[in-house]
């Protein structure tokens, strides 16, 4: 399918251990990004990419890692997951800067 | 940095109203703006954008933002709402140095009321 896709939609872990969401989009775009959401908080940057192999910090990156090796691909990994992550996750692709960013359809990610 | 505020987090009104969902923004460099809705359980679609031109722009469903420089403010308007508009909206600023990355308001609940 076209566009872009997020896996797993839900996903319920334990506090401690390693989550990776993963994202991949079929339009070749250059520019990728993790967003979580959080009430009153709107959507925050975590990461982005500006192309395989380049990536760099958002507002909020601690905690997380990210990996960029194929242009369509952009996994987002909680290392140890804490309680403080848990949120709604998405991620975003463009093609360039002038450009909309089109959105996954979100991870709901619990941390008990 | 650029920061974005959205001034009310829950605007009710009745269907057929008109709506205004209000946007300000602080940057410090040329910015571009936009407009997203995210419905129920959906990611977000990009309702208007302006990047350059005229100041007026307009979505294909009735929805009209205007920035305001002087004031810095890109307010969403609709004359006349339907129930299906019910959703929440999020202001959203790029600075036009930046790696397209966008700083977002924290969201306005729409609520449509029969």
């Amino acid at each position: 399918d076209a566009g872009i896709t997020q896996s797993p939609r839900y996903k319920i872990t334990e506090t401690g251990r390693q989550v990776t969401l993963m994202c991949h989009q079929t339009w070749s775009h250059s520019y990728m990004f993790w967003y979580r959401q959080d009430l009153g908080h709107g959507l925050r940057l975590i990461y982005y990419s500006a192309a395989a192999d380049i990536t760099d910090k958002g507002e909020v990156p601690d905690g997380y890692v990210v990996s960029r090796s194929k242009t369509e691909n952009f996994p987002l990994t909680l290392e140890s997951a804490t309680r403080s992550q848990t949120s709604v996750y998405f991620c975003a692709s463009t093609a360039g800067l002038v450009n909309e960013q089109f959105f996954g359809p979100g991870t709901r990610l619990t941390v008990l | 940095a650029q920061s974005v505020t959205q001034l009310d987090s829950q605007v009710p009104v009745f269907e057929e109203a008109p709506v205004e969902l209000r946007c300000n923004y602080s940057s410090s460099v040329s910015v571009y703006l936009f407009w997203y809705v995210q419905y129920p359980n959906q990611g977000l679609q990009l309702l208007l954008k302006y990047l350059s031109g005229s100041t007026l722009v307009e979505s294909i469903n009735g929805f009209e933002a205007e920035f305001n420089k002087s004031q810095t403010s890109f307010h969403l308007r609709k004359p006349s709402v339907h129930i299906s508009d019910t959703a929440e909206y999020f202001c959203a600023v790029r600075a036009g140095t930046s790696y397209g990355k966008l700083t977002f308001g924290q969201g306005t609940i729409l609520t449509v009321h029969p």
